[in-house]
């Protein structure tokens, strides 16, 4: 199993500029995430999906947008690239519920992005 | 509001001596609480929840309420453990907040 896969590794974008980062999970897990990793800040939720079909803002979602595409794919489309959003993005899953809280999360390899 | 604050930026340990990674919380439920380690060049990884109360790599972690505190102890710190530490409160669906972590160096 390859467990959370996400491409691109490397990106560097201009001002303005669009992309979308692919995350796909073999695990079969019905809970999908995008964090963004920036130094001495942590890690911090951009969005989430509890399950398929059903996507919600995390703690930093202005300029992301999210698709759910079925179960394995969870997608994070930057619209209009800003430098503020140069950062590492990881996707994570997890088999979470809304009472489960304590399932272990399975990150992805991460994308550093950059824009200029 | 749900916070995670862990003070120290950088923990610089010798080989063979204990470290303690302190961690803090606010949250208003029953928390459910992890840490989470990346070493060099690999991905973020569960370390220990503390629902298991179990020891990993020599790691333990215990939650105080009273204290709203769930520090990371080893008493024996190795080279392999540098890593890059995070302490994470789970919030509904599973979402994860983290603290900032803290930067762990093991010298010889």
């Amino acid at each position: 199993n390859a467990g959370v896969t996400q491409t691109p590794k490397f990106q560097v974008l201009k001002t303005g500029q669009s992309m979308t980062l692919q995350c796909a999970q073999d695990m079969n897990h019905n809970s999908m995430y995008w964090y963004r990793q920036d130094p001495g800040m942590g890690l911090r939720l951009i969005y989430y999906s509890a399950s398929e079909g059903t996507t919600d803002k995390g703690e930093v979602p202005n300029g992301y947008n999210v698709s759910r595409l079925n179960k394995r794919e969870f997608s994070l489309r930057l619209e209009s690239a800003a430098p503020s959003q140069t950062s590492v993005y990881f996707c994570a899953s997890s088999d979470s519920g809304s009472v489960t809280r304590f399932y272990e999360q399975y990150f992805g390899p991460g994308t550093r992005l950059t824009v200029t | 509001a749900q916070r995670v604050t862990q003070p120290e930026k950088l923990l610089s340990v010798f080989k063979g001596a204990p470290v303690e990674l302190k961690c803090n919380y606010s949250y208003s439920g029953s928390p459910e609480l992890f840490w989470y380690v990346q070493y060099s060049r690999q991905r973020l990884q569960l370390l220990l929840r503390h629902i298991s109360r179990e020891s990993i790599k020599g790691f333990t972690a215990d939650l105080n309420k009273g204290e709203t505190s769930f520090h990371l102890k080893k008493p024996f710190a190795q080279e392999e453990d540098s890593a890059m530490y995070y302490c994470a409160l789970s919030g509904s669906w599973g979402k994860l907040q983290f603290g900032a972590g803290t930067q762990v160096v093991v010298t010889p």
